[in-house]
């Protein structure tokens, strides 16, 4: 079956603008997760949709957001982009329960 | 506050020897924990996985383990093969907490033909 799919795979924005990245799950997985890759501090949690709804939020502040659809596509974003947001952005789906993560290829955005 | 480390960035071993990676974490209620494999340009690839009722997990040339005493865990691969060159992350997370996992910062792997 079809893998994680995540869009766009590469962007490059400008400080103070804003972002939003696609991720659409495994089909008949329900919990959709993103993560931050950066260099030297590994994968780090954003948060968890599960049927819809925030189920966990990682330590990262207000502008980053995001939402799961009825058909568990989920898009993060980013408002007021700071240089520091450059990262690789990692969406992972799960079929619910804690257990094994399947991840996308990650769609990586440069602020300059 | 980093609740999981990997305090080896590197690793090179030879061809058909064993790799070890480890793997240290700090909080007790850790009770799950997942090894992932990445090539450059590829999302990580789940290996193995063990929860805290055991000690020891094995799939095929990888083999977990688990020291919940030392709150240390361990990947083992034998033989270890030139394809098995990559950046490998554990990953901890807690019951009741979904999928939040919390991952180490990576252990690069390079096997030598």
């Amino acid at each position: 079956k079809a893998g994680v799919t995540q869009t766009p795979r590469y962007l490059i924005k400008t400080r103070g603008q804003q972002v939003t990245l696609s991720c659409s799950p495994i089909s008949g997985h329900r919990s959709v997760s993103w993560y931050q890759q950066t260099p030297g501090q590994g994968l780090q949690f954003l948060f968890e949709y599960f049927s819809e709804t925030q189920r966990n939020k990682g330590n990262f502040p207000g502008r980053f957001s995001g939402r799961q659809f009825s058909n568990s596509r989920s898009e993060m974003n980013v408002s007021t982009l700071e240089l520091g947001d450059s990262a690789l952005y990692l969406c992972a789906s799960s079929s619910g329960g804690a257990g094994e993560l399947f991840f996308g290829e990650g769609s990586r955005l440069t602020v300059l | 506050d980093q609740q999981v480390k990997q305090n080896s960035p590197s690793l090179s071993v030879q061809e058909g020897r064993i790799s070890i990676l480890n793997c240290d974490y700090t909080n007790s209620m850790f009770d799950y924990f997942l090894w992932y494999k990445k090539y450059p340009a590829e999302g990580p690839t789940f290996l193995i996985s063990i929860s805290s009722i055991k000690d020891k997990n094995e799939d095929g040339r990888f083999t977990v383990f688990l020291n919940k005493s030392a709150k240390h865990l361990s990947l083992h691969i034998v033989p270890s093969q030139p394809g098995d060159s990559a950046v490998y992350f554990c990953a901890a997370s807690a019951t009741n907490t979904g999928n939040q996992f919390y991952f180490g910062t990576g252990t690069s792997l390079t096997v030598i033909p």
